[in-house]
């Protein structure tokens, strides 16, 4: 079983739309939860982060963590045609240095 | 700062060929690491140094892999000899220090390796 699981999509959704990414995990030591966005051909960017289960919300993004679920999810609101990437969660356990990636969700926004 | 930089962007090389890929990290940051990116196995920690130092290479597929950073602001990645399997985006990341409001890695453009 991988640490992380993340469906590959794609998925597609109309512009507006509200979009759900979602992480299920199964090692309890990961504390700190994050999400990278990557666009076509570049290196992935840090859009969010959170250490806590709760919500976070940044702008149109929410990262929800249910640490007793193991499950982990981005919500993306008025969904634009340039959040078309691939988002990526991403969990540090205790030491923070390793950070282990799902393998990515490719998020394709139609105008 | 002009953020973390790899050569070359893009790779074609022949199967047994030795392969170099290089990274210059943000100055002032203290972490380097090397991930590869593949369809299947999405992204995955090769190995990654702390102040120059190796701390952990568990991730580096065989013998074949090596990486060294000679000083803070340059690093190779170096496959010999190189095989198809090995075809895939090579990133290089850098990180000031871990940590839950510094732990961000920043990743370059990757290098894309195309072994025939």
């Amino acid at each position: 079983q991988k640490e992380v699981e993340q469906d590959p999509g794609p998925l597609s959704v109309p512009e507006g739309a509200i979009v759900s990414l979602n992480c299920t995990y199964s090692n309890s030591a990961f504390q700190y939860f994050m999400w990278y966005r990557q666009y076509s051909r570049k290196g992935p960017e840090l859009l969010m982060y959170t250490y806590s289960s709760g919500n976070k919300e940044d702008g149109r993004f929410t990262a929800q963590v249910d640490k007793s679920s193991k499950y982990i999810s981005l919500f993306i609101r008025d969904s634009q045609p340039s959040d078309s990437a691939t988002y990526l969660c991403a969990l540090v356990s205790g030491g923070y240095q390793k950070v282990t990636f799902g393998t990515g969700t490719k998020l394709q926004v139609i105008p | 700062d002009a953020g973390v930089i790899q050569s070359p962007r893009h790779e074609v090389t022949e199967m047994g060929q030795e392969v170099t890929l290089r990274c210059k990290p943000i100055s002032g940051h203290d972490y380097l690491f090397w991930y590869r990116q593949t369809m299947m196995r999405g992204l995955e920690l090769l190995i990654y140094f702390n102040n120059n130092v190796p701390i952990d290479d568990s991730g580096m597929p065989e013998d074949r892999f090596s990486a060294k950073m000679p000083n803070a602001s340059f690093s190779t990645l170096k496959i010999q000899p190189s095989e198809p399997r090995d075809s895939a985006v090579y990133f290089c990341a850098s990180m000031t220090q871990p940590g839950v409001n510094t732990g961000e890695l920043f990743f370059g453009e990757g290098s894309r390796l195309t072994v025939l």
